[in-house]
């Protein structure tokens, strides 16, 4: 079965515009997580969407936001970029069976602001 | 507040050996624990999934063991490859509804031929 799909890859961007990436879950996920990875703090919880809603929140500003979709896809947007926002964005996608909670990975989104 | 904590930061090894990489966090209230591997620019790869109620999960080489009185897991690689050269990463699951994984920031692996 396909895996988690997010688009683009690569994008680089100016200070001061905004970007939105994209996820698709692997089918049949109602869960789907953020994260942002950075040489420096590593892998930081961006937000999780399960049917639609919010249900956790990261320490971002509120520059990031997000959304998810009847479909279980999700976006992320950042608006006003900083040099700072420069990273790989991943997206996750999980559901529970008996044998737990098992996230998997996209190939990511990297962002480079200039 | 869940703390992960990887040591060591790197470890570099010849080709055939066994080796392990730690884990640890500050709360015992996980629910589960995974193990991922990821290779430069690229994604995380799910390697291991070990329940709460688990002491320890197997795949292939690979043996992942949680001891969650002490705060505590370990990644076993056995007969080490050059293919096995990766960034490791472990990440806790809290209890309480969400599927919020808290990260360790990782053990980059080199194993020379």
């Amino acid at each position: 079965k396909a895996g988690v799909t997010q688009t683009p890859r690569y994008l680089i961007k100016t200070r001061g515009q905004q970007v939105t990436l994209s996820c698709s879950p692997i089918s049949g996920h109602r869960s789907v997580s953020w994260y942002q990875q950075t040489p420096g703090q590593g892998l930081q919880f961006l937000f999780e969407y399960f049917s639609e809603t919010q249900r956790n929140k990261g320490n971002f500003p509120g520059r990031f936001s997000g959304r998810q979709f009847s479909n279980s896809r999700s976006e992320m947007n950042v608006s006003t970029l900083e040099l700072g926002d420069s990273a790989l964005y991943l997206c996750a996608s999980s559901h529970r069976s008996r044998v737990g909670t098992e996230a998997f990975f996209g190939q990511g989104t990297r962002l480079t602001v200039v | 507040k869940q703390e992960v904590t990887q040591i060591p930061a790197a470890l570099s090894v010849p080709e055939g050996e066994n080796l392990v990489l730690n884990c640890s966090f500050t709360d015992s209230a996980i629910y589960n624990l995974q193990w991922f591997r990821q290779d430069p620019g690229k994604g995380l790869t799910s390697l291991l999934l070990i329940q709460s109620s688990q002491r320890e999960q197997t795949s292939g080489r690979l043996n992942a063991s949680l001891d969650k009185s002490s705060g505590r897991s370990t990644l076993y690689i056995a007969a080490s490859q050059p293919g096995d050269s990766a960034t490791y990463l472990c990440a806790a699951y809290h209890q309480g509804g969400s599927e919020k994984l808290v990260f360790g920031k990782g053990t980059k692996l080199t194993v020379n031929p």
